[in-house]
């Protein structure tokens, strides 16, 4: 167990559905940062929060949404799904802004779009 | 922009072989943190190994070891006496130093190692 928590682990939907992707991460880190990975494009940063707030973007899309609580755990929210959201979402999280202490990975959401 | 590259796409070896993954990255940060992970088939990303920019010294871990040269730019990675358990996707990652560009990791597209018996 690395300590970040991904909920759900698969998820199977429609097309134009949303859904949410849950990330708790790892005791005292306070950066949560999103990744898709998929077939085509490999492994993309898509957004990182620091201590709730937005620090960096990355390619994420327009239908994408994230936020950070103040108990620190995020969510990743999808919507108007396409077929070619269908990827692995992993979280991963640090103590500081950057990955001076290291980056810790949950195992990640399979998200099927049908 | 920063950027990794692994030009290698799949590699496949026998079992016992040596087998070097190689790995290029660019960036304007003077400092910088370089990583390996490694992604089993059952889907997770282990880390492997982080150096920063200041640290050149070649890095040995059991069968594992990782040459860096900054003059080249790159942080090869090398499995000694290949086993079948290596059998993986292998990623090389960089990410900015505290202070500089960015805190995300820039993944290389990864390299697929098939080790076989």
């Amino acid at each position: 167990d690395s300590g970040v928590t991904q909920t759900p682990k698969h998820l199977i939907t429609a097309t134009g559905q949303r859904v949410t992707l849950r990330c708790s991460p790892r005791s005292g880190d306070l950066s949560v940062y999103w990744y898709q990975q998929s077939l085509d494009q490999g492994l993309q940063f898509l957004i990182q929060y620091y201590n709730g707030e937005e620090r960096a973007k990355g390619n994420i899309l327009e239908r994408f949404s994230a936020q950070q609580f103040p108990d620190l755990h995020s969510e990743l929210n999808l919507s108007s799904l396409e077929l070619g959201d269908s990827a692995l979402y992993f979280c991963a999280s640090s103590v500081g802004r950057h990955g001076d202490y290291g980056y810790t990975f949950g195992s990640g959401t399979r998200l099927t779009v049908v | 922009a920063q950027k990794v590259t692994q030009a290698q796409t799949e590699i496949s070896v026998v079992e016992k072989e040596d087998v070097t993954l190689d790995c290029v990255y660019e960036t304007r940060d003077t400092t910088y943190y370089l990583f390996w992970y490694k992604q089993p088939p059952s889907g997770e990303l282990v880390f492997l190994i982080r150096r920063n920019s200041f640290d050149e010294q070649n890095e040995i871990s059991g069968r594992y070891s990782w040459n860096f040269q900054k003059s080249t730019s790159s942080f090869n990675f090398t499995i000694t006496a290949s086993q079948v358990v290596d059998s993986a996707v292998y990623f090389c990652a960089l990410s900015g130093y505290p202070g500089g560009s960015q805190g995300n990791l820039i993944f290389g597209k990864g390299t697929k190692l098939s080790v076989k018996p």
